[in-house]
């Protein structure tokens, strides 16, 4: 069965710093893979997405995730942090299977805590 | 752009009663999902349509239950709501596609007394 592992559940960082988001999966295969982020109260938006192609994806707002297969990981990094990416962040990876299609199965999240 | 929304973004109800979620995605999509958010637990799947009238059990169904009558919308039902099910509720919706994101709503922040 696929899993996500994120083995961060909290990070702080100060304002300017750059910031990694560790993500490790289970897959049979090239998984479909997602980072997505939660702001306080908020429901999830997506940040990038890797399906295949170029390993190194681009996101909004700065961020940009790392595919490596050998590693089984997609790291999220960003070079310098705001305050406004105070926030939990999510990783996700795609199915395999056609009835399963659209289902993502998620990592228990990251908090991230911006200091001044 | 996909919108996703849910009917309420905090419920308070009291134990016993019958509680309602509702969601609405504007963009056709075929998927649409309930999850429950716990500090520490991430989300976890509670039910899963991809299509009218059709549903599949995800990884916490026991508790709640769920209607598709029309392909935008998608209810989740606490039959009977216990102090246990207060948590974060949310929506998703997606195509049937095996590349593909999910489109999230605002959330529903229930509080069972």
């Amino acid at each position: 069965a696929q899993s996500v592992t994120q083995p961060d559940i909290h990070i702080t960082v100060s304002e300017g710093a750059s910031l990694e988001l560790r993500c490790n999966y289970s897959y049979g295969a090239t998984p479909y893979l997602f980072w997505y982020v939660q702001s306080p109260g908020q429901g999830l938006q997506l940040l990038l997405k890797y399906f295949s192609g170029d390993t190194l994806v681009q996101g909004i707002k700065g961020f940009e995730a790392e595919f490596k297969r050998s590693q089984s990981s997609f790291n999220l990094r960003k070079p310098s942090v705001h305050w406004s990416d105070a926030a939990e962040y999510f990783c996700a990876v795609g199915p395999m299977t056609t009835d399963s299609w659209g289902k993502l199965q998620f990592g228990a999240g990251t908090q991230v805590v911006v200091t001044p | 752009d996909v919108k996703v929304t849910q009917s309420s973004r905090y419920l308070v109800k009291r134990t016993g009663e019958k509680v309602f979620l509702e969601c609405v995605q504007d963009m056709d999509h075929e998927n649409m999902f309930w999850y429950r958010q716990d500090p520490g637990l991430g989300l976890r799947l509670i039910y899963f349509s991809y299509d009218v009238k059709m549903k599949e059990k995800g990884d916490i169904p026991e508790g709640y239950s769920v209607s598709r009558e029309k392909k935008e919308r998608f209810s989740l039902i606490l039959e009977s709501a216990s102090t246990n099910q207060t948590s974060m509720y949310l929506c998703a919706s997606s195509l049937h596609d095996r590349v593909t994101e999910a489109f999230f709503g605002q959330g529903t922040r229930l509080t069972v007394v």
